[in-house]
């Protein structure tokens, strides 16, 4: 049981180029969450999945985009880097353990848009 | 606009100390209250809260919830060094007409706990 992964754990990009963020889970849960982390600051959700084929826009969703074809992958795509994208990358998944609603981290991805 | 804020942003203690980390809320659509900790990764899930006054614990770490003045308290008792870390408190809300919830984070509080 690996939780959730991440990959790559590091990118740098120049302006104008593309990627996609790998985010995989085992745990079978239905959530799963998008977030970046800017140096100093909180957690801003970025698009979100209730489940397999549904995904919704987050607080800062412009300049990204999401699909979810499995319950297991859920993939993050930034077309057209920028360098207000420079940030740390966090994917999450989320399920019912105990009661408490836990959200289950990967270990992110950094990413340098030069 | 929901808002997360945490405070002290900052703290330097001797081990052994007994520190107090706050957060405050105003959001719509309440669910519940987490802390996490973070070192140099992702963040590590410490406690949920959803009911007002009840204390959660886990060894030397504690934290308190009160809805009805929006906020809740993370407490370490002794310090150790590895305490040191940034805490994020974050809120659970209903989002999009109630259909999912998000979390929504405080800037953090990073903690250095020194010899």
């Amino acid at each position: 049981n690996a939780g959730v992964t991440q990959t790559p754990k590091f990118r740098i990009l120049k302006i104008g180029q593309s990627m996609t963020l790998q985010c995989t889970q085992d745990m079978n849960h239905n959530y799963m969450y998008w977030y970046r982390q800017d140096p100093g600051m909180g957690l801003k959700l970025i698009y979100y999945s209730v489940g397999a084929g549904i995904t919704d826009k987050g607080e800062v969703p412009n300049g990204y985009n999401v699909s979810r074809s499995t319950t297991e992958d859920f993939p993050l795509r930034l077309e057209l880097a920028a360098p207000s994208q420079t940030s740390v990358y966090f994917c999450a998944s989320r399920g019912t353990s105990g009661g408490a609603w836990t959200q289950y981290f990967g270990p992110g991805t950094r990413l340098t848009v030069l | 606009e929901d808002k997360v804020v945490q405070s002290p942003l900052s703290l330097v203690v001797h081990e052994g100390d007994t520190v107090t980390l706050n957060c405050s809320y105003e959001v719509t659509n309440f669910r519940s209250l987490l802390w996490y900790k973070q070192e140099k990764k992702a963040p590590t899930f410490l406690f949920m809260l959803t009911s007002s006054g009840i204390e959660k614990k886990s060894g030397r770490l504690s934290s308190i919830l009160d809805k009805k003045e929006l906020f809740s308290i993370l407490n370490i008792t002794a310090t150790q060094t590895g305490d040191s870390a940034v805490y994020l408190c974050a809120v659970y809300l209903a989002f999009n007409t109630g259909t999912a919830s998000k979390l929504t984070f405080g800037t953090g509080t990073r903690l250095q706990v020194t010899l």
